[in-house]
Protein backbone atom coordinates (compact mmCIF):
# COMPACT_ATOMS: atom_id res chain seq x y z
CA UNK A 1 0.00 0.00 0.00
CA UNK A 2 1.02 3.91 -0.12
CA UNK A 3 3.25 4.87 2.18
CA UNK A 4 3.46 8.24 3.91
CA UNK A 5 6.15 9.78 6.30
CA UNK A 6 6.51 12.47 8.47
CA UNK A 7 9.57 13.81 10.41
CA UNK A 8 10.52 14.20 12.53
CA UNK A 9 7.66 12.37 14.34
CA UNK A 10 8.37 14.65 17.49
CA UNK A 11 9.61 17.87 18.38
CA UNK A 12 10.25 19.98 21.30
CA UNK A 13 11.22 24.07 20.74
CA UNK A 14 11.86 27.37 22.44
CA UNK A 15 8.72 29.66 21.77
CA UNK A 16 9.75 32.27 19.21
CA UNK A 17 12.33 29.32 17.26
CA UNK A 18 10.98 27.47 13.93
CA UNK A 19 10.15 24.67 12.79
CA UNK A 20 10.57 22.44 9.82
CA UNK A 21 8.32 19.03 9.50
CA UNK A 22 8.60 16.74 6.27
CA UNK A 23 5.95 14.63 5.06
CA UNK A 24 6.89 12.26 2.23
CA UNK A 25 5.27 9.88 0.17
CA UNK A 26 7.52 7.03 -0.59
CA UNK A 27 6.23 4.65 -2.97
CA UNK A 28 3.53 7.07 -4.68
CA UNK A 29 3.58 10.54 -6.71
CA UNK A 30 1.61 12.70 -4.66
CA UNK A 31 0.37 15.70 -6.49
CA UNK A 32 -1.68 17.12 -3.78
CA UNK A 33 -1.10 16.85 -0.03
CA UNK A 34 -2.94 18.14 2.81
CA UNK A 35 -1.83 19.53 6.26
CA UNK A 36 -4.03 18.87 9.80
CA UNK A 37 -3.81 20.15 12.67
CA UNK A 38 -4.83 18.25 15.71
CA UNK A 39 -5.51 19.69 19.20
CA UNK A 40 -6.30 16.98 22.41
CA UNK A 41 -9.52 14.60 22.03
CA UNK A 42 -10.47 17.29 19.02
CA UNK A 43 -10.94 16.07 15.26
CA UNK A 44 -9.04 17.05 12.43
CA UNK A 45 -8.65 20.25 11.17
CA UNK A 46 -7.24 20.86 7.42
CA UNK A 47 -4.93 23.51 7.80
CA UNK A 48 -4.04 23.46 3.94
CA UNK A 49 -4.34 21.95 0.80
CA UNK A 50 -0.81 22.10 -1.49
CA UNK A 51 -0.60 20.96 -4.79
CA UNK A 52 3.32 20.49 -6.50
CA UNK A 53 5.01 23.43 -7.96
CA UNK A 54 1.96 25.60 -6.85
CA UNK A 55 0.91 27.84 -3.58
CA UNK A 56 -0.61 26.06 -1.05
CA UNK A 57 -3.81 27.41 -0.46
CA UNK A 58 -5.18 27.70 2.90
CA UNK A 59 -8.58 26.87 5.17
CA UNK A 60 -10.11 30.32 7.08
CA UNK A 61 -8.68 31.09 10.49
CA UNK A 62 -4.75 29.88 9.28
CA UNK A 63 -1.89 32.26 8.84
CA UNK A 64 -0.14 30.93 5.54
CA UNK A 65 3.02 33.70 6.55
CA UNK A 66 2.87 31.65 9.40
CA UNK A 67 2.14 28.37 8.51
CA UNK A 68 4.81 27.93 5.39
CA UNK A 69 4.04 25.56 3.28
CA UNK A 70 6.28 24.20 0.44
CA UNK A 71 5.53 21.44 -2.40
CA UNK A 72 8.58 21.48 -4.64
CA UNK A 73 8.23 17.97 -6.07
CA UNK A 74 5.78 14.99 -6.21
CA UNK A 75 7.22 13.25 -2.86
CA UNK A 76 7.60 15.71 -0.60
CA UNK A 77 5.90 18.95 1.18
CA UNK A 78 7.07 21.00 3.83
CA UNK A 79 5.49 22.73 6.62
CA UNK A 80 7.51 25.58 8.50
CA UNK A 81 5.89 26.40 11.18
CA UNK A 82 7.54 30.16 12.55
CA UNK A 83 8.01 31.94 15.32
CA UNK A 84 6.33 29.44 17.05
CA UNK A 85 4.62 29.93 20.46
CA UNK A 86 3.16 27.40 23.19
CA UNK A 87 -0.35 28.07 21.07
CA UNK A 88 1.07 25.98 18.12
CA UNK A 89 1.67 22.77 20.38
CA UNK A 90 -0.68 20.26 18.51
CA UNK A 91 -0.21 17.20 16.21
CA UNK A 92 0.66 17.68 12.68
CA UNK A 93 -0.45 15.31 10.49
CA UNK A 94 -0.23 15.05 6.25
CA UNK A 95 -1.94 13.24 3.69
CA UNK A 96 -1.50 12.60 0.22
CA UNK A 97 -3.07 11.84 -2.48
CA UNK A 98 -1.90 10.35 -5.81
CA UNK A 99 -1.92 10.57 -9.55
CA UNK A 100 -3.58 7.90 -10.50
CA UNK A 101 -5.76 7.39 -7.85
CA UNK A 102 -8.04 10.34 -6.23
CA UNK A 103 -9.91 7.71 -4.51
CA UNK A 104 -8.00 7.77 -1.20
CA UNK A 105 -5.67 10.32 0.95
CA UNK A 106 -2.94 8.45 2.63
CA UNK A 107 -2.12 9.73 6.31
CA UNK A 108 1.77 9.66 7.64
CA UNK A 109 2.22 8.86 11.55
CA UNK A 110 1.78 12.47 12.29
CA UNK A 111 4.11 15.08 14.11
CA UNK A 112 3.88 16.20 17.72
CA UNK A 113 4.89 19.65 18.62
CA UNK A 114 6.03 21.07 21.89
CA UNK A 115 6.38 24.61 22.02
CA UNK A 116 7.88 25.60 25.57
CA UNK B 1 -20.39 24.22 3.89
CA UNK B 2 -20.17 21.31 5.41
CA UNK B 3 -21.74 19.61 8.62
CA UNK B 4 -20.64 16.72 9.91
CA UNK B 5 -22.22 15.13 12.86
CA UNK B 6 -21.24 12.02 15.42
CA UNK B 7 -21.61 11.19 18.98
CA UNK B 8 -18.52 12.56 21.64
CA UNK B 9 -17.93 9.18 23.01
CA UNK B 10 -19.34 5.57 23.04
CA UNK B 11 -18.84 2.76 25.34
CA UNK B 12 -19.60 -0.64 24.53
CA UNK B 13 -18.63 -4.78 25.97
CA UNK B 14 -15.83 -6.93 24.56
CA UNK B 15 -17.92 -8.77 22.35
CA UNK B 16 -20.46 -6.84 21.58
CA UNK B 17 -21.36 -4.68 18.66
CA UNK B 18 -21.60 -0.99 18.57
CA UNK B 19 -23.08 1.40 15.46
CA UNK B 20 -21.41 4.58 15.67
CA UNK B 21 -23.81 6.70 13.24
CA UNK B 22 -22.66 10.05 11.27
CA UNK B 23 -25.34 12.32 9.44
CA UNK B 24 -23.82 15.00 7.34
CA UNK B 25 -24.57 18.09 5.11
CA UNK B 26 -22.70 19.02 1.70
CA UNK B 27 -23.45 20.60 -1.24
CA UNK B 28 -21.23 18.45 -3.35
CA UNK B 29 -21.31 14.47 -1.95
CA UNK B 30 -18.13 12.65 -3.69
CA UNK B 31 -17.88 9.86 -0.97
CA UNK B 32 -17.71 9.41 2.97
CA UNK B 33 -14.83 7.47 4.64
CA UNK B 34 -14.37 5.94 7.99
CA UNK B 35 -11.33 6.21 9.92
CA UNK B 36 -9.98 4.58 13.21
CA UNK B 37 -7.23 6.77 14.75
CA UNK B 38 -5.89 5.92 18.02
CA UNK B 39 -4.50 7.78 20.68
CA UNK B 40 -0.81 9.92 19.30
CA UNK B 41 -1.59 8.09 15.84
CA UNK B 42 -2.35 8.83 12.87
CA UNK B 43 -5.72 8.00 11.19
CA UNK B 44 -6.33 5.03 9.47
CA UNK B 45 -8.08 3.83 6.34
CA UNK B 46 -11.34 1.46 7.20
CA UNK B 47 -14.10 1.86 4.99
CA UNK B 48 -15.34 4.22 2.12
CA UNK B 49 -19.00 4.59 0.99
CA UNK B 50 -20.25 6.70 -2.18
CA UNK B 51 -23.41 4.70 -3.46
CA UNK B 52 -26.12 3.85 -0.88
CA UNK B 53 -25.85 0.33 0.65
CA UNK B 54 -23.60 -1.46 3.43
CA UNK B 55 -20.15 -2.38 2.40
CA UNK B 56 -18.78 -5.28 4.57
CA UNK B 57 -15.28 -5.41 5.28
CA UNK B 58 -14.88 -8.26 8.03
CA UNK B 59 -15.65 -7.54 11.27
CA UNK B 60 -15.94 -3.89 10.29
CA UNK B 61 -19.27 -2.71 7.88
CA UNK B 62 -20.23 0.87 6.63
CA UNK B 63 -23.42 1.84 5.69
CA UNK B 64 -24.87 4.77 3.55
CA UNK B 65 -28.05 6.81 2.91
CA UNK B 66 -27.36 9.54 0.57
CA UNK B 67 -30.84 10.76 0.48
CA UNK B 68 -30.72 10.80 4.90
CA UNK B 69 -27.24 12.16 4.52
CA UNK B 70 -26.90 9.20 7.01
CA UNK B 71 -23.81 6.92 7.51
CA UNK B 72 -23.16 4.13 10.39
CA UNK B 73 -19.99 2.46 11.32
CA UNK B 74 -21.05 -1.24 12.81
CA UNK B 75 -18.43 -3.11 14.55
CA UNK B 76 -19.08 -6.47 15.45
CA UNK B 77 -16.85 -9.00 17.75
CA UNK B 78 -15.61 -6.11 19.71
CA UNK B 79 -12.08 -6.16 21.13
CA UNK B 80 -10.36 -4.03 23.56
CA UNK B 81 -7.69 -3.05 20.78
CA UNK B 82 -11.11 -1.70 19.09
CA UNK B 83 -11.08 1.45 22.26
CA UNK B 84 -10.06 4.29 19.81
CA UNK B 85 -11.55 7.21 17.91
CA UNK B 86 -13.66 6.51 14.96
CA UNK B 87 -13.73 9.56 12.06
CA UNK B 88 -16.16 10.04 9.68
CA UNK B 89 -15.09 12.60 6.82
CA UNK B 90 -16.88 13.34 3.87
CA UNK B 91 -15.24 14.13 0.37
CA UNK B 92 -16.67 17.08 -1.81
CA UNK B 93 -16.36 17.67 -5.36
CA UNK B 94 -16.95 20.95 -4.96
CA UNK B 95 -14.31 21.63 -2.72
CA UNK B 96 -11.34 19.76 -5.24
CA UNK B 97 -12.94 16.57 -3.52
CA UNK B 98 -11.09 17.56 -0.02
CA UNK B 99 -11.94 15.40 3.01
CA UNK B 100 -13.76 17.28 5.89
CA UNK B 101 -13.94 15.31 9.32
CA UNK B 102 -16.49 15.15 11.66
CA UNK B 103 -14.86 15.65 15.45
CA UNK B 104 -14.57 12.22 16.00
CA UNK B 105 -16.48 9.31 17.94
CA UNK B 106 -14.22 8.00 20.84
CA UNK B 107 -15.07 4.18 21.66
CA UNK B 108 -14.09 2.70 24.66
CA UNK B 109 -14.41 -0.81 25.17
CA UNK B 110 -14.54 -2.28 28.52
CA UNK B 111 -14.07 -6.17 29.43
Amino acid sequence: GAVVSQHPSWVICKSGTSVKIECRSLDFQATTMFWYRQFPKQSLMLMATSNEGSKATYEQGVEKDKFLINHASLTLSTLTVTSAHPEDSSFYICSARGTANTYEQYFGPGTRLTVT
Amino acid sequence: GQNIDQPTEMTATEGAIVQINCTYQTSGFNGLFWYQQHAGEAPTFLSYNVLDGLEEKGRFSSFLSRSKGYSYLLLKELQMKDSASYLCAVRDNNAGNMLTFGGGTRLMVKP
